[in-house]
């Protein structure tokens, strides 16, 4: 069927005030999870990732939490940066296939 | 040189023409997938294959085919392209094992007019 751009979901936030990207994935099986950065023209760019035994794992002021019990991921930026701007992608794992959600537009106002 | 490279990075051509996307790699990784972007999506799964002897079906695979003519190389062809294929196309690898260590090329843009 034809194409129809989607509008997707934008977080704006000012300039070193901490983001928060939420997620909902969809298989309860899927036993991985990974954050994608993708600025334009680019491709994704690893962020940071969690396996399903863990609700929380940290990296450089990137925090990912996990709650299986909704299925439900987040991805918090402390401090955030003019240089986050960009497109968020979760995805999950599942048979060796990686599974991508819409993705949240991250703006940030100086 | 980029771990994977992907050719050409934009190409325009014509309904009904057959067009072949590259990949090739570098990371010596067994796992290579090919991906669909269009505006306001995500990322969806065309193809992927686990080696050379492996191909198979992503979630919207129909209009396309691929072929894995070696560890480092997977192409994907659209025989008769038409303008809903407009969109942006990504390569991925991973290792044979773990789930972690997937590398992205950088794209390809193909409109369809």
């Amino acid at each position: 069927g034809e194409n129809v751009g989607l509008h997707l979901p934008t977080l704006s936030v000012q300039e070193g005030d901490n983001s928060i990207i939420n997620c909902a994935y969809s298989n309860s099986a899927s036993d991985y999870f990974i954050w994608y950065k993708q600025e334009s023209g680019k491709g994704p760019q690893f962020i940071i990732d969690i396996r399903s035994n863990m609700d929380k794992r940290q990296g450089q002021r990137v925090t990912v939490l996990l709650n299986k019990t909704v299925k439900h991921l987040s991805l918090q930026i402390a401090a955030t940066q003019p240089g986050d701007s960009a497109v968020y992608f979760c995805a999950e794992t599942l048979g060796g296939k990686l599974i991508f959600g819409q993705g949240t537009e991250l703006s940030v106002k100086p | 040189d980029a771990d994977v490279t992907q050719t050409p990075r934009n190409r325009i051509t014509k309904t009904g023409k057959r067009i072949m996307l590259e990949c090739s790699q570098t990371k010596g990784h067994d796992r290579m997938y090919w991906y669909r972007q269009d505006p306001g999506l995500g990322l969806r799964l065309i193809y992927y294959s686990f080696d050379v002897k492996d191909i198979n079906k992503g979630e919207i695979s129909d209009g396309y085919s691929v072929s894995r003519q070696a560890q480092a190389k997977f192409s994907l062809s659209l025989e008769s392209a038409i303008p809903n294929q407009t969109a942006l196309y990504f390569c991925a690898t991973k290792p044979g094992t773990g789930d972690y260590g997937y590398t992205f090329g950088s794209g390809t843009r193909l409109t369809v007019v």
